[in-house]
């Protein structure tokens, strides 16, 4: 399996537009989580979804963020409108069911906003 | 509230010295507890982790760590440090119950020197 794969590996953007983030899990697993990474705030979980479904988007900073899954190996995480505070990088995980195994991250996505 | 602490921002070490980084968690439940490591420009990657069983756990590059209940703490170590050892390390921890969310520690920076 070739991992997570989060695409694109760098994105730079002007205030105001849109941004979409994509993520395909490792096959197999039900779980997908989407984490932001900064300087200040250091590593912070979004959102999770759990067969397609989000369980918890309490981490989800504003309204201008959502996150969607339409199938098992597919996800999005869109900012609309971006702002140069949203500059950070994005890590998508998934793991299995198996609450013994470890989540597996891509190598994320490093978002400016400028 | 859930928490994990790495109370060092920055840890320094030398060459074959022994290096240790340090974690505190506080969650209702048991916990599950991992460490990742983080290179440059590079996603989190799995080190080792706690589930149940023996309190000392061994991991990769020969990595270990000591969960110990009464101090709640999972500090990582090593016996002989590389300069290789050099990254970001997050401190993880989940919790029963509580799903499968995860969080991280704020991270640990270690250096080691030659």
């Amino acid at each position: 399996d070739a991992g997570v794969i989060q695409s694109p590996r760098h994105e730079v953007t002007e205030m105001g537009q849109e941004v979409t983030l994509r993520c395909k899990p490792i096959s197999g697993h039900d779980y997908l989580f989407w984490y932001r990474q900064t300087m200040m705030r250091g590593l912070e979980l979004l959102i999770y979804f759990n067969n397609n479904v989000p369980i918890d988007d309490s981490g989800m900073p504003e309204d201008r963020f959502s996150a969607k899954m339409p199938n098992a190996s597919f996800s999005t995480l869109k900012i609309q409108p971006s702002e140069p505070r949203d500059s950070a990088v994005y890590f998508c995980a998934s793991r299995p069911t198996d609450l013994n195994t470890e989540a597996f991250f891509g190598q994320g996505t490093r978002l400016t906003v400028v | 509230a859930q928490s994990v602490a790495q109370p060092e921002d920055q840890v320094n070490v030398a060459e074959g010295n022994p290096l240790t980084v340090k974690c505190t968690y506080s969650v209702s439940g048991n916990p599950y507890l991992f460490w990742y490591v983080q290179y440059p420009n590079r996603g989190l990657q799995f080190l080792l982790k706690y589930i149940t069983g023996d309190n000392l756990v061994k991991g990769s590059y020969g990595f270990e760590a000591e969960f110990n209940k009464s101090q709640t703490s999972f500090h990582l170590k090593k016996p002989s440090a590389l300069v290789s050892d050099s990254a970001l390390y997050f401190c993880a921890v989940r919790w029963e119950p509580g799903g499968f969310k995860t969080i991280f520690g704020a991270g640990t920076r270690l250096f080691v020197k030659a």
